[in-house]
């Protein structure tokens, strides 16, 4: 399966205790989101990249969130100082945008559960 | 700003009954609408998807959609459901460039053998 690769896939951590996720989307994929899901809501976006560049971040992303795609390839997300309230579920999704300005449907991964006790 | 309403939170059904999700938007441009679904225990998956041109949109299993501008609703419909439908449905709104996409609250289907 060469899908969207998340990792950890659950992930305990003490509060304010950092944490550091991965994610390697689809290979030919030159776009990467990165979304939280809370119990009972629809993903929220948070971020996305187009190759190494991060053109977009929504204002739930706080300073103690980070995201980085150094080489255009993998994503890596960080939450220092974590607080109960970032226990979710985050997701990645990849898509393929192209020259004419379509944006192919964004493929997800299984998401990685962060639980902050 | 963009946002997706979803009316129905949970729907139980039998199977071989008809189904229909709402989904409302609220989009200021050119929108693409999807729905995705999540199986228990698996990752989102793109159920069908509208961009242009017939409103009437079908998708994998089934499932169609149709996007009426005029109400700014992309409803779901399917017209007999089987017991592997059970599962949570999203609508989700983006914009031509598709830099991000807005998810609804979702639905989560229980259909009942």
């Amino acid at each position: 399966d060469t899908g969207v690769s998340q990792n950890p896939r659950h992930k305990i951590t003490k509060r304010g205790q950092n944490v550091t996720f991965r994610c390697d989307p689809i290979s030919e994929h030159n776009r990467l989101y990165w979304y939280r899901q809370t119990l009972g809501q629809g993903p929220e976006f948070l971020t996305y990249f187009q190759n190494e560049a991060q053109l977009e971040k929504s204002r739930l992303l706080s300073d103690r969130f980070s995201a980085e795609r150094p080489k255009g390839s993998f994503s890596t997300l960080e939450i220092q100082r974590t607080e109960q309230g970032d226990s979710a579920m985050y997701l990645c999704a990849s898509s393929s945008y192209g020259d004419r300005g379509y944006n192919s449907p964004l493929h997800f991964g299984n998401g990685t559960r962060l639980t902050v006790t | 700003a963009q946002s997706v309403s979803q009316h129905n939170h949970h729907v139980i059904l039998s199977e071989a009954a008809s189904l229909e999700l709402g989904c409302n938007y609220s989009y200021g441009g050119t929108v693409n609408l999807f729905w995705y679904v999540q199986y228990p225990g698996q990752h989102l998956q793109l159920l069908l998807k509208y961009f242009s041109g017939d409103p009437l949109v079908k998708g994998i299993k089934g499932f169609e959609a149709e996007f009426i501008k005029s109400k700014f609703s992309f409803n779901l419909r399917k017209p007999s459901v089987q017991w592997s439908d059970t599962a949570e449905y999203f609508c989700a709104v983006g914009g031509n460039a598709g830099n991000m996409l807005t998810f609804g609250g979702g639905t989560r289907l229980m259909v009942k053998p």
